[in-house]
């Protein structure tokens, strides 16, 4: 299993602004993933974050918007950019081992946009 | 396309009581499953995987190829189950997981 831990825990920010989410790993991982979640709604998956590849986008999530780094096998960043109020959300990181589904993931990072 | 189905949002039972979460699957292939659950201020945490075929907490989930569910049961209810379910399975060659919309279990005193 691996650890993970995101910050910040959560923001308060004003429309027009970007915040970045880190998320750390306390072991090397292959794959790395970030979710949004609406309180008491299921996950949306935004992107895959592979080290040493640009990210894989889902549909109906740009780079432009969410800026992803992918630096080492052990960290990642989502930057929510040019934030508007319904940007207000759970952002959830999560990292799975190389060849296996199962994925662990962060407390979330809960931002509220004004 | 794969997709999980979890046709109740919210399930209410006694303590005590039986316990069965629908998970409903389409995929082409042999999946792999896993059930999520997430208890109130807590992170998602993994509860089990069919391929392990063992039981977490009392909780057990039989994969059903014929009828393609993966539906969770515990046989007697605690009030410390009440949380937030996903069933889950792999969406693709990037080792993304396809999760379900979620069933809230709260089992009442």
């Amino acid at each position: 299993s691996a650890v993970i831990s995101q910050k910040p825990s959560r923001d308060i920010c004003q429309r027009g602004t970007s915040l970045t989410i880190q998320c750390q790993v306390d072991s090397q991982v292959t794959m790395m993933f970030w979710y949004r979640q609406q309180p008491g709604q299921s996950l949306t998956l935004i992107a895959t974050a592979n080290q040493g590849s640009e990210a894989t986008y889902e549909s109906g999530f740009v780079i432009d918007k969410f800026p992803i780094s992918r630096p080492n096998l052990t960290f990642s960043t989502l930057t929510v950019s040019n934030m508007s109020p319904e940007d207000s959300s759970i952002y959830l990181c999560s990292a799975a081992t190389g060849g296996h589904y199962e994925q662990y993931f962060g407390p979330g990072t809960r931002l509220t946009v004004t | 396309a794969q997709r999980v189905t979890q046709p109740e949002k919210l399930l209410s039972v006694f303590k005590g009581a039986p316990v069965e979460l629908k998970c409903n699957y389409s995929y082409s292939g042999s999946p792999e499953l896993f059930w999520y659950v997430q208890y109130s201020r807590q992170r998602l945490q993994l509860l089990l995987r069919h391929i392990s075929r063992e039981s977490i907490k009392g909780f057990t989930a039989d994969l059903n190829k014929g009828e393609t569910s993966f539906h969770l049961k515990k046989p007697f209810a605690q009030e410390e189950d009440s949380a937030m379910y996903y069933c889950a399975l792999p969406g693709g060659a990037t080792n993304k997981l396809i999760f379900g919309t979620g069933t809230l279990l709260a089992v009442q005193p």
